[in-house]
């Protein structure tokens, strides 16, 4: 059973440069969510999506897009990296309820 | 002021000692509440739930005070392996009839011998 699977674990991006970060989970939970964890800031939400084509925005969504088309898969696309967007990402699902979720390894990510 | 507070530490505790975390939420709606433990450069992952007649398992346990809106994490006879990171974490309610998990900054214990 592999949970949620985060791709890629890490990354470094030029300024200006756009990727995907790939987030998916075989638990067929209805909910996922972004979350950006940096130094003395814990984990704020970015974007999260409550079933397939439902999405909606955190906390920090600016620059960042994402896309809910399958249950299992929810990428989340860095339009134009900035410097400030050098952190963990981590990718969660859970079930619909008051559940627990779970979390994906994350992807250290920094832009120069 | 912050959803979700809690004392970042660190906590330094000699091995076998009890130690207590506590953490304030601002949201009287919140729904249901939740312990994370997170190890240096790993994610997060589930402690334990914190139900309103309190929970024990094993060394640990959890209270919650509906009413001052606080939640509590006793660990008893600590061990260097309880060494991490414990984020007090609260379900709420959102206006697309979902519900969001809002994270505490993250309380650092470390246990030495």
């Amino acid at each position: 059973n592999a949970g949620v699977t985060q791709t890629p674990k890490f990354q470094v991006l030029k300024t200006g440069q756009s990727m995907t970060l790939q987030c998916a989970q075989d638990m067929n939970h209805e909910y996922m969510s972004w979350y950006r964890q940096d130094p003395g800031m814990g984990l704020r939400l970015i974007h999260y999506s409550v079933g397939a084509g439902i999405t909606d925005q955190g906390e920090v969504p600016n620059g960042y897009n994402v896309s809910r088309s399958t249950t299992e898969d929810f990428p989340l696309r860095l339009l134009s990296a900035a410097p400030s967007q050098t952190s963990v990402y981590f990718c969660a699902s859970s079930a619909a309820g008051n559940t627990e979720a779970f979390f994906g390894q994350g992807t250290r990510l920094t832009v120069v | 002021r912050k959803e979700v507070e809690q004392d970042p530490g660190p906590f330094n505790v000699p091995e076998g000692a009890t130690v207590a975390f506590n953490c304030t939420y601002s949201n009287s709606a919140s729904q249901s509440f939740f312990w994370y433990r997170q190890d240096c450069r790993k994610e997060p992952k589930l402690l334990m739930s914190v139900y309103s007649s309190g929970n024990e398992d094993g060394r640990f346990t959890a209270q919650l005070n509906r009413a001052s809106q606080y939640i509590s994490l006793l660990i008893r006879d600590s061990k260097l392996s309880d060494s991490a990171t414990y984020l007090c974490v609260v379900r709420s309610r959102n206006n697309n009839a979902g519900n969001m998990l809002t994270f505490g900054g993250g309380t650092r214990l470390m246990v030495k011998p």
